[in-house]
């Protein structure tokens, strides 16, 4: 199975930061990395996918970006309704694995 | 408009079997999967299988043993079965509906709200 190892687990941000989540997978799965917010008492809700495609309808301040084998999650000038927690997903092989998530909270 | 819908019950027994449907609207299942994904308490997402548009499946080695989907198209209607169950299968339950391509992989774009699922005595 394909390891998704994401950081960091927690983050406190202020309004207007920049923060950015990593995800690396155990072994190489291309562009097959997804992005996900899930806020308390919701389902998940997809950002972004194939690694730096921003899904319909959601706000142009969250990119997804790749360098080699880690992939990066930026939300740019946090706003209140960004926190949540966000997880990856490598959409490689089969089980396809999610990573650990990290809790957003604004400081 | 798509929608996802789960349903079934709230409150399990250890060892009894649990059967969930997931009810879908705005796309047919004859032209796109069904994947379900358990989230216990408190904690992170966890794929379970799907079940594909030629209604084929796959499922986590994890819960395989004890784990079916099937669909009744017409209906437009997916169903999860799990059986042996287990205090540590509580949790919500999700169905979502997969996105894959030879460019995206698999991703979900469409999520239900979620049944919560308590296996307790």
């Amino acid at each position: 199975d394909i390891q998704m190892t994401q950081s960091p687990a927690s983050l406190s941000a202020s309004l207007e930061e920049i923060v950015t989540i990593t995800c690396q997978p155990s072994q190489d799965i291309g562009n097959y990395l997804s992005w996900y917010q899930q806020k308390p008492g919701k389902s998940p809700q997809l950002l972004i996918h194939s690694a730096t495609s921003l899904a319909d309808g959601v706000p142009s301040g969250f990119s997804g970006s790749r360098s080699g084998t880690q992939y990066s999650l930026k939300i740019n000038r946090l706003q209140v309704e960004d926190t949540g927690i966000y997880y990856c997903l490598q959409g490689y092989s089969a089980p396809y694995t999610f990573g650990a998530g990290t809790k957003l909270e604004l400081k | 408009q798509v929608q996802l819908e789960e349903s079934g019950p709230g409150l399990m027994q250890p060892s009894e079997t649990l059967s969930l449907t997931c009810t879908v609207s705005g796309f047919s299942l004859t032209s796109n999967g069904v994947g379900w994904v358990r989230q216990p308490l408190g904690k992170g997402l966890v794929w379970m299988g799907t079940i594909w548009a030629g209604g084929s499946t796959n499922y986590n080695s994890a819960v395989q043993s004890r784990l079916s989907i099937s669909r009744d198209t017409s209906k437009s209607q997916v169903f999860l079965k799990m059986n042996s169950l287990q205090p540590e299968d509580t949790g919500t339950y999700y169905c979502a509906r997969p996105h894959i391509n030879y460019y995206s992989g698999y991703y979900f774009d469409y999520w239900g709200q979620g049944v919560m699922v308590t296996v307790s005595s």
